[in-house]
């Protein structure tokens, strides 16, 4: 079946480095893709978000592109901080606003 | 604001015995949501509401249940547990133009 997926489930990275998470999706139809971050023992986290009418947004230190024509998503973080580390999920929004698919979770490690 | 909050944190049950997992938002939002979340796995929807008094099944719903009598309020019943329902839970909420918010979770595990 379609599902949202991420391509390494660790990743460490230098303090001060910039960090890349990818996430592959195989549906189509997704028009929404959101970001969060789980910090050990807490409930996700919204980051950033991107609608299929754009392929690149940035918050602050964070850029998400998306690749419609080979269906990824990338979570970009500049100068990677200790606090930084965590369990990053990519999801889908699939069938209306309510309906959310989760990836399985890349865990980012920051060696200081 | 609170945010979403979850009761319990933590909590033990036998095979068999049932109980209800309480979620709250003081945001006065529409949408409220419980997820699982299991080792290695991303967050399942259970089941999710729309607003009071409608509800709906999600990916996983078989052995719960939902209601939704406030817009604050949104209990999940576990009917007679089971150890494969052994797993951290998650509520969130968002409303129509925002995001979702989610609360700190409670682990369950089922013996």
């Amino acid at each position: 079946g379609e599902s949202v997926g991420l391509h390494l489930p660790t990743l460490s990275v230098q303090e001060g480095d910039n960090s890349i998470i990818n996430c592959a999706y195989s549906n189509s139809a997704s028009d929404y893709f959101i970001w969060y971050k789980q910090e050990s023992g807490k409930g996700p986290q919204f980051i950033i978000d991107i609608r299929s009418n754009m392929d690149k947004r940035q918050g602050q230190r964070v850029t998400v592109l998306l690749n419609k024509t080979v269906k990824h998503l990338s979570l970009q973080i500049a100068a990677t901080q200790p606090g930084d580390s965590a369990v990053y999920f990519c999801a889908e929004n699939l069938g209306g606003y309510q309906k959310v698919t989760f990836g399985t979770g890349t865990k980012l490690q920051v060696i200081p | 604001n609170a945010g979403v909050t979850q009761t319990p944190k933590f909590q033990v049950l036998k095979t068999g015995q049932s109980m209800t997992l309480q979620c709250a938002q003081d945001m006065n939002h529409e949408y409220m949501s419980w997820y699982r979340q299991d080792p290695g796995m991303g967050l399942r929807l259970i089941h999710y509401s729309v607003g009071a008094g409608i509800t709906d099944q999600g990916e996983v719903p078989n052995g719960y249940n939902v209601s939704r009598s406030t817009t604050e309020d949104f209990p999940l019943r576990l009917l007679s547990a089971a150890p494969s329902q052994t797993s951290v839970y998650f509520c969130a909420s968002r409303s129509l133009s925002d995001t979702q918010y989610f609360g700190p979770g409670t682990r369950l595990t089922v013996l």
